[in-house]
Order: structure tokens, then sequence, then C-alpha cells
């Protein structure tokens, strides 16, 4: 079975600060991974994804995630954090397109930005 | 704009009363998701949809109740049988002819129970 982990619960970073939000997939094939941001109150919006090819995937809102298969991580990066960061991230694993379609969320890292 | 919307953006119930989420979306998306966030919990898959008139069983689906009469809409109804629904409600969708699985989310529902 597919399995997300997200093991900081809770990060707070200084604004200009650089951020690694770390994600380990448990997956069976090639993974499909994607980094997703939520606001307070909010829906997901999609910040990158990885399907094959290039292992430094680039972003929205200058974010980036590096694919590192014997690690089974998928660690969502930013050089400089801005106080318009602060929401909560995750980070998910699915199959490829036209199997079961499901994709497995972890249980979220939410990012505090202080001044 | 294409996008999902999500309707009401609050909604109260009493105990023991059934209520229905609402979820469209104008993306010509064939499949539809219904998932569930508590904190800590990340998300759960309640129900999908891959096509009209079909739907499967997520990781959570007692108590919940789903129907896709039409492509565009996949209510959820959270019946009397759901012992905790108060919560956040996501629906999703995809595209699924797409070489690219990635869902799109609505703004939510939040749900409590009085």
């Amino acid at each position: 079975a597919q399995s997300v982990t997200q093991p900081d619960i809770h990060i707070t970073v200084s604004e200009g600060a650089s951020l690694e939000l770390r994600c380990n997939y448990s997956y069976g094939a090639t993974p499909y991974l994607f980094w997703y941001v939520q606001s307070p109150g909010q829906g997901l919006q999609l910040l990158l994804k990885y399907f094959s090819g290039d292992t430094l995937v680039q972003g929205i809102k200058g974010f980036e995630a590096e694919f590192k298969r014997s690690q089974s991580s998928f660690n969502l990066r930013k050089p400089s954090v801005h106080w318009s960061d602060a929401a909560e991230y995750f980070c998910a694993v699915g199959p490829p397109p036209f199997g079961n379609e499901k994709l497995t969320f972890g249980t979220g890292t939410r990012l505090t930005i202080i001044p | 704009d294409g996008g999902i919307t999500q309707s009401p953006k609050y909604l109260f119930r009493k105990e023991g009363q059934n209520v229905t989420l609402s979820c469209e979306q104008n993306l010509n998306h064939d499949a539809m998701y219904w998932y569930r966030q508590d904190p800590g919990q990340g998300l759960r898959l309640i129900y999908y949809s891959q096509i009209v008139n079909d739907f499967q069983k997520g990781d959570i689906a007692e108590g919940y109740s789903v129907s896709r009469e039409k492509k565009e809409s996949f209510p959820l109804t959270v019946t009397s049988a759901q012992k905790n629904p108060t919560a956040f409600y996501l629906c999703a969708s995809r595209h699924s002819g797409s070489s690219y699985n990635e869902q799109f989310f609505g703004p939510g529902t939040r749900l409590t129970v009085l």
C-alpha cells in the first residue's frame, strides 16, 4: 500500500531564511509525487509535481523539490521564505494515470514565519 | 473562469439530521473526489467517481453517500449514521484522460454538528 510521511508537524522559520520540508513515501512502483499548499480555511493549491525525468522540479511561488529514489524522499525547498508562505503543506503520492486514481496524502506540515 | 465551487462555506446541523454538501466543477473533468480533513490527520478519501453514474468508496465511506448524475456535479450527503461529522470537507476533480493526474480542489465546506 502506498503511504506518505511528513515527519515535521510544525516548522517555524524567519522571513528570508531558507526552508526545507521533508516528505518520505512508500510506493511499489514509480511514484507520481505532488506538493500542495493550503492557506487557513481554504482549499489546496498545487505547488509542483514529479512524474519522471529531471529529479529537481520547479514549481510556483519559487518552490522546488528534489526526488531521491534511493531515499524515497521528495523534499520541498525554498531559498528565501516570505511571510505569505505561512500555510500548511501537504505531500501526496499517487499511481500512474489510468490506475486507481487515488492519491495518498501526508498529514501535513504547518509553516510559521517570524519577522 | 473555470474552477470548482463548494457550497455552503459553513454548515451547521443538529445531531440526527442528514445534510448535503454541494460540489460543482466547470473544468470538464471526468473524475471527482470527496475528502475529509481533520486537524493533524491530513486528507482522507471518502468517495470518488471516475465517470457519470459510477462511484467507489474511499477509505472512510461509512456514514456518507454520494451521487453522480451529471459530469459537473458530485454532491455528498452526510447521514445521521456518521458518528463524528464535524470536519472540513474538500471536493476535488481531475481530468482522467490527461497524462497528469493532479487533482484540483475546491475551497471547502466546514461542517459543524451542534
